[in-house]
C-alpha cells in the first residue's frame, strides 16, 4: 500500500518570504500522480498544484513550484512571496494511476502554514 | 454552477444512532469520492462511484457504514450504530470523469456524543 509522509507538524515563515514543504511517499506503482491541496478554516480543500510521475519537469503554478524527485520518492512545494492568504493546512497526496479506473487519493497528516506579517 | 455541497454542515448524534450525510456534486461529474478526515489527520478514502456504482469501497471500514447514488448524482453516506471513534469531518468530492481534479466540498462535521 502506498503511504505519504510530512514530517513538518508546522512551518512558520514572514510575509514576502520563501518556505519549503517536504513530502515524501512509498509506492511500488510506476505511474501516478502527485498533489498539494490547502484546507483553510472553512474545511474545504482546494488544489494548489499537480505533477505526473512521468513528466519530468517539475509543474509550476504562479508563486507555486514543486521540486519532484521521482527515484528519492520526494516532492516538495515552494510557496515564493508568501502571503497572509497562504496561511492553512497543506497536504500532500498520491494517487495511483491505475489505467482501468481512477482511485481515491492518499494523503499526508499535513503541515499547519503560518504566515508571520 | 456551483461547486460541490454537503448537508448537513454539522451532525451531533449519541452512540447507537442512524445517521445519514449527503453530497451534491457538481453538475455532470460523474466520479464521486467520500473521504474522512479526523481531527489531526490528512482525509481517508472511503468510497468512489463511478457513475451510480460504487467502484471501489475498500475504505470503508466496517458494515456499518454505507453509501448509495442510485441516480449517479447525489450520493448519501449512511452510518448505522454509530460510535464515538466515527467522530470526524466526512469530505464529499466530485471529478469530471475520475482522471481530472476532485472538487472537494466543505464536509459534514459528525459528532457522535
Amino acid at each position: 500500500a502506498q503511504t505519504v509522509t510530512q514530517s513538518q507538524p508546522e512551518m512558520s515563515v514572514q510575509e514576502a518570504e520563501t518556505v519549503t514543504l517536504s513530502c515524501t511517499y512509498d509506492t511500488s506503482e510506476s505511474d501516478y500522480y502527485l498533489f498539494w491541496y490547502k484546507q483553510p478554516p472553512s474545511r474545504q480543500m482546494i488544489l494548489v498544484i499537480r505533477q505526473e510521475a512521468y513528466k519530468q519537469q517539475n509543474a509550476t503554478e504562479n508563486r507555486f513550484s514543486v521540486n519532484f524527485q521521482k527515484a528519492a520518492k520526494s516532492f516538495s512545494l515552494k510557496i515564493s512571496d508568501s502571503q497572509l492568504g497562504d496561511a492553512a493546512m497543506y497536504f500532500c497526496a498520491y494517487r495511483r494511476d491505475s489505467g482501468g479506473g481512477a482511485d481515491g487519493l492518499t494523503f499526508g497528516k499535513g503541515t499547519h502554514l503560518i504566515i508571520q506579517p | 454552477g456551483a461547486g460541490v455541497s454537503q448537508t448537513p454542515s454539522n451532525k451531533v448524534t449519541e452512540k447507537g444512532k442512524y445517521v445519514e450525510l449527503r453530497c451534491d456534486p457538481i453538475s455532470g461529474h460523474t466520479a464521486l469520492y467520500w473521504y474522512r478526515q479526523s481531527l489531526g489527520q490528512g482525509p481517508e478514502f472511503l468510497i468512489y462511484f463511478q457513475g451510480t456504482g460504487a467502484a471501489d469501497d475498500s475504505g470503508l471500514p466496517n458494515d456499518r457504514f454505507f453509501a448509495v447514488r442510485p441516480e449517479g448524482s447525489v450520493s448519501t453516506l449512511k452510518i448505522q450504530r454509530t460510535e464515538r471513534g466515527d467522530s470526524a469531518v466526512y469530505l464529499c468530492a466530485s471529478s469530471r470523469d475520475g482522471y481530472n481534479e476532485q472538487f472537494f466540498g466543505p464536509g459534514t462535521r459528525l459528532t457522535v456524543l
